[in-house]
């Protein structure tokens, strides 16, 4: 397994531009976390999905944040309208439903609004 | 909101010293993790812990929970320039996973040779 990816790596917009991020998660894990950590602080909790139903969403930063895992599989995270405060790394993590075993996170895409 | 705070914030010590780094709740945890980061990168697990008073061991890296489960620490021997980073810890309040992880705002630790 090659772990958790996500797609781009760098993302570089206009303000008012919508974007939107890919991530695949380790197949067996049926859990999907998104995350956005900016620069200096600890990863903020966005929303998760178990398979492909989003269990918490209240998370999210503003109805401007959307996420979808359509087959319970991949999942996306769109942001329209960006802003400058999106500026940030948005990190996307699997893992198994139980407390004893951590996330896998990928890479994160780094997005810089300007 | 449950809060997660880590001290220090910025740790720096010379190669072959020993460090303590903390994670403070006021909150209880139903488990709690450790990760490391670098630059660029995501987070990558250290460990899990989920028993109150748990220690493990991961080489030259030791971590305790509380008894509470309300705190935990990262205890680092000899520590080398390979050990660089942003140590963060992670706290699930809730088994079930609802409310994700709560991350501390890290510690960065450089370690000089």
């Amino acid at each position: 397994d090659t772990g958790v990816s996500q797609d781009p790596r760098h993302k570089i917009t206009k303000r008012g531009q919508n974007v939107t991020f890919r991530c695949d998660p380790i197949s067996e894990h049926n859990r999907l976390y998104w995350y956005r950590q900016t620069l200096g602080q600890g990863p903020e909790f966005l929303t998760y999905f178990q398979n492909e139903a989003q269990l918490e969403k209240s998370r999210l930063l503003s109805d401007r944040f959307s996420a979808e895992r359509p087959k319970g599989s991949f999942s996306t995270l769109e942001i329209q309208r960006t802003e400058q405060g999106d500026s940030a790394m948005y990190l996307c993590a699997s893992s198994f439903p139980d407390r004893f075993y951590g996330y896998t996170f990928g890479s994160g895409t780094r997005l810089t609004v300007v | 909101t449950q809060l997660l705070e880590q001290s220090p914030q910025f740790l720096s010590i010379q190669e072959g010293e020993n460090l303590t780094v903390y994670c403070n709740s006021s909150s209880v945890f139903s488990s709690l993790q450790w990760y490391r980061q670098e630059p660029g990168e995501g987070p990558v697990l250290l460990v899990t812990v989920v028993t109150g008073g748990e220690v493990k061991k991961l080489k030259r890296l030791t971590f305790q929970f509380g008894d509470a489960r309300k705190d935990s620490s990262l205890h680092i021997t000899a520590a080398q320039p390979g050990d660089t980073g942003l140590y963060l810890c992670a706290g699930a309040f809730s088994g079930g996973g609802a409310d994700g992880l709560t991350f501390g705002k890290g510690t960065h630790l450089i370690i000089q040779p």
